[in-house]
Order: structure tokens, then sequence, then C-alpha cells
């Protein structure tokens, strides 16, 4: 089975410009999980999708946006880029969504490495 | 308030010998999962173990081991003799209140 996929793998972008972010899922998994990692404030939960649904928001501002479609692939937008926006995105797949009784496993693709200047 | 500390920043320690890492955790709730992750310099998240809050079994897999004590709300990650492709950043979470909460990481470097 594939594991996680994320385009692209690095992207550099200028402040105030926007960005757009994909991920695919392992196949059959239909939670998407979006989360920021930098070297200040460690990994930070941004947004689970399910069924094309947000089931889940973290506490980031509405210049972080999501969607998910049919065949579970999902995109994160990151629009009004700021320097602080430079990090590494990683995106996690796993079976069923949070809350539904499971152990929430989830399966991390390798990451988008975004640099903002 | 929902939290998971690991006070090891970065830990050097010399092929061969054991290491343990140390997760302390903080929630409420009385159903949750624990978790530890590897982050090799790749980058991509690797899910080593999960633990319910039920279980306080302690878990053996080859050189990892894992103590889960709620006593202490501790969930330790031993290595026993040590390699350096065990080198990495290791990461506990605690899923709690449809939230994964991360720790800031261990830097684990094995050296030669």
């Amino acid at each position: 089975k594939a594991g996680v996929t994320q385009t692209p793998r690095y992207l550099i972008k200028t402040r105030g410009q926007q960005v757009t972010l994909s991920c695919s899922p392992i196949s059959g998994h239909r939670s998407v999980s979006w989360y920021q990692q930098t070297p200040g404030q460690g990994l930070q939960f941004l947004f689970e999708y399910f069924s094309e649904t947000q089931r889940n928001k973290g506490n980031f501002p509405g210049r972080f946006s999501g969607r998910q479609f049919s065949n579970s692939r999902s995109e994160m937008n990151v629009s009004t880029l700021e320097l602080g926006d430079s990090a590494l995105y990683l995106c996690a797949s796993s079976p069923l969504p949070s809350g539904t009784g499971n152990s929430y496993e989830q399966y991390f693709g390798p990451g988008t490495r975004l640099t903002v200047t | 308030a929902q939290k998971v500390t690991q006070a090891q920043t970065e830990i050097s320690v010399v092929e061969k010998e054991d290491v343990t890492l140390d997760c302390v955790y903080e929630t409420r709730d009385t159903t949750y999962y624990l978790f530890w992750y590897k982050q090799p310099p790749s980058g991509e998240l690797v899910f080593l173990i999960r633990r319910n809050s039920f279980d306080e079994q302690n878990e053996i897999s080859g050189r990892y081991s894992w103590n889960f004590q709620k006593s202490t709300s501790s969930f330790n990650f031993t290595i026993t003799a040590s390699q350096v492709v065990d080198s990495a950043v290791y990461f506990c979470a605690l899923y709690s209140n449809y939230q994964l909460i991360w720790g800031a990481g261990t830097k684990l470097i094995i050296k030669p």
C-alpha cells in the first residue's frame, strides 16, 4: 500500500502571497489531519477532515484553511503569507476520524517545507 | 488542561548504551491514548506505539520498551543497546478530547 504523499515537498514563497499544499492519504483512509511544525512552537494541530467535512480545527487564524475532496485527498491553503508561516507542514491520514472510539492511529506523510521570504 | 512534557531536549549516548526518554502527560479525561513517534532527519513521523489509558501493561518490541504508569502520569520509552540508526527526534503525544497534543520532542544522538 502506498503511504501518504504530499506535494510539493519544498516551496519558497514571498510575504503576502498565498499557497496551496496537497495531501493524498493512504488508500481507504478517509480522515486527513494537518499539522504545522516549527522549531519554536513544535507540532501544532491545524485541522482534521473526514468525508469532506472539517471535524476539528486548531488555534490558527482564518488565513489557514483546508478542504477535502470526495476521493479523500485534501488541500490546505494559507493566504497572505507571513514570515512566521515558514514551517514543515505535515499531513496524516487515518482510517477513521477522531472521536469515534478508535485510537486515532495516524500515518504521516513526508511533509511540505514552506519557506516564506 | 492537557499537556505533554518531554523534559529532555537532547540526549547523547554512545552506541550500545541503553537510553530512556521521559514523557509526562496531563489530562482530566479517563479515556485517552498515548503515542510515541520517531522523526528521522528525513522529516516523516513514524508511528512506534499506541497505549490506551486502561492498559498499563508494559510493552517490549525488540530493543524498544515502554513503561506506562498512570500513578505518575508517565509513559517512558527505553531503547536497549542503542544503534546509530536510532538517532532521531522522538515525540510523545496524547490523544484526548478529540485532540492530539504533542510534546516538544527529544533529540536523541547515538554516537558510534
